[in-house]
């Protein structure tokens, strides 16, 4: 099956500053990579994802990145602010539309 | 709000009991996935019912076993509690079993004691 791995597992950074977030997967049939984040005692919301036949997708401050040759996917918050400090999952689907999650980042950002 | 909801928010459970945990999926979505999340870790996924059938399982033994009814609402049962199996039990709708868009509840955080 897929593995996705994430890095790093938490991340600090002043408000204002950016932060980055990568993912790899082992699975070269996966064609969808969602990112998700995950506020304490609610279930992940999803945030922002991109498809195989893109290379890159912005929304606003948040955009991510994917590398299919070399199987890794990045998540980029520009402008950080104080709400965006939560937990970041990276996800892979694989065989059958299930998805993989990486194990998570979390991140704080500092005012 | 993603309009999935589940029920109970908390549970604490002696080890050997049963336990069933409920999800009500978005409307118009067909489809719900079931997702284990241990403390520190990623969800895990469980199992996915589409139109009232199994449709996929990931690597849990079988006293994991779910439902879901005409409404596509879903229940997940799991027989003779473990302690490894406190966790958070999240449930993920979606448009159809090939829809890659998942809207997650917020969770059941199972205690099992």
């Amino acid at each position: 099956g897929e593995n996705v791995e994430q890095h790093p597992s938490t991340l600090s950074v002043q408000e204002g500053d950016s932060a980055v977030i990568k993912c790899t997967y082992s699975d070269s049939a996966s064609n969808y990579f969602p990112w998700y984040k995950q506020e304490l005692g609610k279930g992940p919301q999803l945030i922002i994802d991109i498809r195989s036949n893109v290379g890159e997708k912005k929304d606003q401050r948040i955009a991510v990145t994917l590398n299919k040759t070399a199987k890794h996917f990045s998540l980029h918050i520009t402008e950080t602010q104080p709400e965006d400090s939560a937990v970041y999952f990276c996800a892979a689907i694989g065989t059958g539309n299930q998805f993989y999650f990486g194990t998570g980042t979390s991140l704080t950002v500092i005012p | 709000e993603t309009g999935v909801t589940q029920s109970p928010t908390h549970l604490i459970k002696t080890r050997g009991q049963q336990v069933t945990l409920r999800c009500s999926s978005q409307s118009g979505h067909n489809t719900v996935s079931w997702y284990q999340q241990a403390l520190g870790q990623g969800p895990q996924f469980i199992f996915q019912y589409y139109r009232e059938e199994e449709n996929g399982r990931g690597n849990f033994p079988p006293r994991f076993s779910g439902l879901q009814f005409p409404n596509y609402s879903s229940e997940l049962n799991v027989n003779a509690l473990e302690l490894d199996d406190s966790a958070l039990y999240l449930c993920a709708s979606s448009s159809g079993p090939g829809s890659t868009e998942a809207f997650f509840g917020q969770g059941t955080r199972l205690t099992v004691v």
